[in-house]
Formats: structure tokens, C-alpha cells, sequence
């Protein structure tokens, strides 16, 4: 079991360039989320999908979009990077959406946008 | 809205020293509280829990007492070692909140021999 796996692991963006990170997990979870990590300021959702065909806004939605693209696989769209979107990004993933199921995270993808 | 405060870090520390990191959370409802840990270049793991008052949460040695009357999560090992070195979240997920976590900013560890 490969758990949650991202990629790329590192990727640098000039202002304006779009990219897209890829998530997968392999333990027949229903839930994925995409969040964001920057110094200072812990964790923060920026999408989640509760199941496979549903995705709905977290707490710093704007600029980003997603796919739940089947129930492995889940990604995040920057479409026009700016500056303020560098960050390390996390995807996990849980069993379903209970407030008391683990959630397992990737490894991360360190975003840096020129 | 719901928030998690942590102390600030780098915490510094030699081998089997004992080891507080403090966490206090502001949330709606009967939240349950999780410790994570981020050892370098990598995710995060679950370190512990607890889903409701005067809960005792443990793992590996660390563990962690919901304090309902003080809003308090302190994590504690009675003897830190080298391989402990990593930065550890508490977090937060509230009732009816679905499984959103919300994420105090995290505080260092360092264990030195």
C-alpha cells in the first residue's frame, strides 16, 4: 500500500503559468481533501470532496480549482498562479466525511510561483 | 468560529527530558481533538485523540488529557528522544463540521543527545 501519494513533489511557477496537482490514494477512502501549508499558520482546507462526484470549498477557496476525477483520485487547479500561492500543499484522505475518521496525508508538493 | 492556539517554537530539548507542548482550542459543540506529527519532508501522521471531556489519548509514549473546563489538549512525554524531533499540530474537528480539521500553527521540536 502506497497510502497517499502526490505529485510532483516540487515545481516552480512563474506569475501567471497554470499547473495541476495530482493526488491518489489507494485505501478505497470516500473523502479527499487539498490543503495548504504556510509558515506561521498551521494547516488550512482549501477543498474537499466527500465522496466520489462531489467537491465543495473549505476555508481559502479562491484561485483554485478541483476535480474528483474517480474515488482514487483527486486533483487541484491553480489556473493563473500568483505570488501568495506559494506554499507547501497537502492532499489526504479519510473513510468517509465522520468527524472522528483519521485523516492519512501525502508527502506534499512545495509550490513556488516567481 | 473554531481555532487552535499553540505555544510558539522552536522547543529545544536534550535526550529523556520531559516534554509539554501546550494546545488551546475556541470551537462550538463537543469537538474532538487530535495530535499530528510532521517528522521532516514528510505528511502528516495521527499522534493521538480524544472525542470527548476528560479523555486520555496516548501513543508511543506521548499523551494527551481533553480538558473540557480549561479548553485544553497539552501534549506530554515523560522522555523525549532524539527520533522524536519533528513539528506537531493539534487540531480540531467540530460537531456537525463534517471532518474538516482545523489546524493550530504547529510548534518544532528539537531533542539534542
Amino acid at each position: 500500500n502506497a497510502g497517499v501519494t502526490q505529485t510532483p513533489k516540487f515545481q516552480v511557477l512563474k506569475t501567471g503559468q497554470s499547473m495541476t496537482l495530482q493526488c491518489a490514494q489507494d485505501m478505497n477512502h470516500n473523502s479527499m481533501y487539498w490543503y495548504r501549508q504556510d509558515p506561521g499558520m498551521g494547516l488550512r482546507l482549501i477543498y474537499y470532496s466527500a465522496s466520489e462526484g462531489t467537491t465543495d470549498k473549505g476555508e481559502v477557496p479562491n484561485g483554485y480549482n478541483v476535480s474528483r476525477l474517480n474515488k482514487r483520485e483527486f486533483s487541484l487547479r491553480l489556473e493563473s498562479a500568483a505570488p501568495s500561492q506559494t506554499s507547501v500543499y497537502f492532499c489526504a484522505s479519510s473513510e468517509s466525511l465522520g468527524n472522528l475518521n483519521e485523516q492519512f496525508f501525502g508527502p506534499g508538493t512545495r509550490l513556488t510561483v516567481l | 468560529g473554531n481555532s487552535v492556539t499553540q505555544m510558539e517554537g522552536p522547543v529545544t530539548l536534550s535526550e529523556e527530558a520531559f516534554l509539554t507542548i501546550n494546545c488551546t482550542y475556541t470551537a462550538t459543540g463537543y469537538p474532538s481533538l487530535f495530535w499530528y506529527v510532521q517528522y521532516p519532508g514528510e505528511g502528516l501522521q495521527l499522534l493521538l485523540k480524544a472525542t470527548k471531556a476528560d479523555d486520555k489519548g496516548s501513543n508511543k509514549g506521548f499523551e494527551a488529557t481533553y480538558r473540557k473546563e480549561t479548553t485544553s489538549f497539552h501534549l506530554e512525554k515523560g522522555s523525549v528522544q532524539v527520533s522524536d524531533s519533528a513539528v506537531y499540530f493539534c487540531a480540531l474537528t467540530s460537531t456537525g463540521g463534517g471532518n474538516k480539521l482545523t489546524f493550530g500553527t504547529g510548534t518544532q521540536l528539537k531533542v539534542e543527545l
